[in-house]
C-alpha cells in the first residue's frame, strides 16, 4: 500500500540544537512537501521538492533547510531549532504540483 | 495574503443535521477545489474534490456546491455523525497550470450526539 511515512513521530529538542525531520514515500510521487501546522493558521508550506536532488522554498522557509537525496526520501532540517519551530509538522507527496496529496501522520516537535 | 479563506473556524451541529462549511479564494486561475479531512493525530486525507468546470459534486454524504462567479464553494455534510468530527480543509490549485495546492486554515467540526 502506498504510503507516506515520518518520523520521528514525536521529538523533543533543545534550542539551539539541530533537529532532522524524515520523510518517505512509496507512492513513486515526484513532488514531495513539508508543511506545519499550528493552530490557527492551517497548513504553512516550508519546503518542497519536484525530485531528488532538488529542494524549493515555500512560503515560510526561513529557518529550515529541505534535503531530497532520492525519490522516496525528503527531510527538513533545522540547524538551530528555536522554541518558536515548536509545531506539528507534516511531509506530504503528489504526482503534480497541483494533484492531490497523501499525508504522512505528522511528528510533533517541542523546542524547549 | 491569504488565498484560500474558510468559514467558520469551528462548527458544532446535532448529530443527523446538516454541516455546512464554506470557503472563498481571490485567484481567478485556481480551478481545481479538493477538500481534505484530518482527524486528531493524523495527517489530512483527500476527502472529495471539484473542477470549476462542475457546479456540483456529490460522494455520499458529502456534496460540495461551486459559484464560481463569486468564487465561492461550501461543503456539505448531511447526516452529520459523530464519526464527522474532524477539521476540514479547503484547498485550491490550477489543474495543470503548475500552482502549487493551497489551503485555507480549515474548519474544525464537531458533530454532538
Amino acid at each position: 500500500e502506498a504510503a507516506v511515512t515520518q518520523s520521528p513521530r514525536n521529538k523533543v529538542a533543545v534550542t539551539g540544537g539541530k533537529v532532522t525531520l524524515s520523510c518517505n514515500q512509496t507512492n513513486n510521487h515526484n513532488n514531495m512537501y513539508w508543511y506545519r501546522q499550528d493552530t490557527g493558521h492551517g497548513l504553512r508550506l516550508i519546503h518542497y521538492s519536484y525530485g531528488a536532488g532538488s529542494t524549493e522554498k515555500g512560503d515560510i522557509p526561513d529557518g529550515y533547510k529541505a534535503s531530497r537525496p532520492s525519490q522516496e526520501n525528503f527531510s527538513l532540517i533545522l540547524e538551530l531549532a528555536t522554541p518558536s519551530q515548536t509545531s506539528v509538522y507534516f511531509c506530504a507527496s503528489g504526482e503534480q504540483a497541483n494533484s492531490d496529496y497523501t499525508f504522512g501522520s505528522g511528528t510533533r516537535l517541542l523546542v524547549i | 495574503q491569504q488565498q484560500v479563506r474558510q468559514s467558520p473556524q469551528s462548527l458544532t451541529v446535532w448529530e443527523g443535521e446538516t454541516a455546512i462549511l464554506n470557503c472563498s479564494y481571490e485567484n481567478s486561475a485556481f480551478d481545481y477545489f479538493p477538500w481534505y479531512q484530518q482527524f486528531p493525530g493524523e495527517g489530512p486525507a483527500l476527502l472529495i474534490s471539484i473542477l470549476s468546470v462542475s457546479d456540483k459534486k456529490e460522494d455520499g454524504r458529502f456534496t460540495i456546491f461551486f459559484n464560481k462567479r463569486e468564487k465561492k464553494l461550501s461543503l456539505h455534510i448531511a447526516d452529520s455523525q459523530p464519526g464527522d468530527s474532524a477539521t476540514y480543509f479547503c484547498a485550491a490549485s490550477a489543474w495543470g497550470g503548475g500552482y502549487k495546492v493551497v489551503f485555507g486554515s480549515g474548519t474544525r467540526l464537531l458533530v454532538s450526539p
